[in-house]
């Protein structure tokens, strides 16, 4: 089955910095790539989402890239503020026919004020 | 906008006893998942049901069951809890399509197994 790697675990930045996560993949027919936020106590969220037939998306402050060579995606988040501190992980839909997801581990970004 | 309720937030329970866990969701999704989120493990899949009565195995299946008997509602069936089940249980719901359809989250159940 799929299986997706997440780096780093923790990533600590000052506010105003950029922040980059990134993913690789294994299933070579994953097609769908979202990534989602889980704010401290609360649910996780849908940020924003990459189709393989894309390279790159993006809105406002944050940004995905993917690289369906080498299987691997990564979140960028520039002009980065405390609010942004949560835990972030990407996840690949892979070719199974049903609408399910394999998560990475997560990524914990701190941001310091 | 989507609401997906889980039906306890915190949870204590003991070793061998039957555990229910309920998720309902309000917006006539045909998917629904239930995923156990462990620290440093992310978020594992246990089992998911694309209908009315079906159903699939996840990631980690084991010493878990399901039920999904209404559209609306997925619950999550620990036949004898045991400690290493201790975790927080995340249940979430999607429309079916492509395979790229948003996962809508309930806020999520802290299960505490002694």
């Amino acid at each position: 089955g799929e299986n997706v790697e997440q780096h780093p675990s923790t990533l600590s930045v000052q506010e105003g910095d950029s922040a980059v996560i990134k993913c690789t993949y294994s299933d070579s027919a994953s097609n769908y790539f979202p990534w989602y936020k889980q704010e401290l106590g609360k649910r996780p969220q849908l940020i924003i989402d990459i189709r393989s037939n894309v390279g790159e998306k993006k809105d406002q402050r944050i940004a995905v890239t993917l690289n369906k060579t080498a299987k691997h995606f990564s979140l960028h988040i520039t002009e980065t503020q405390p609010e942004d501190s949560a835990v972030y992980f990407c996840a690949a839909s892979p070719f199974s026919g049903y609408s399910t997801l394999t998560f990475g581990k997560g990524t914990m970004l701190l941001v310091s004020p | 906008d989507v609401k997906v309720t889980q039906s306890s937030r915190y949870l204590v329970k003991r070793t061998g006893e039957k555990v229910f866990l309920e998720c309902v969701q309000d917006m006539d999704h045909e998917n629904m998942f239930w995923y156990r989120q462990d620290p440093g493990l992310g978020l594992r899949l246990i089992y998911f049901s694309y209908d009315v009565k079906m159903k699939e195995k996840g990631d980690i299946p084991e010493g878990y069951s399901v039920s999904r008997e209404k559209k609306e509602r997925f619950s999550l069936i620990l036949e004898s809890a045991s400690t290493n089940q201790t975790s927080m249980y995340l249940c979430a719901s999607s429309t079916s399509g492509s395979g790229e359809e948003t996962q809508y989250f309930g806020p999520g159940t802290r299960l505490l197994v002694l």
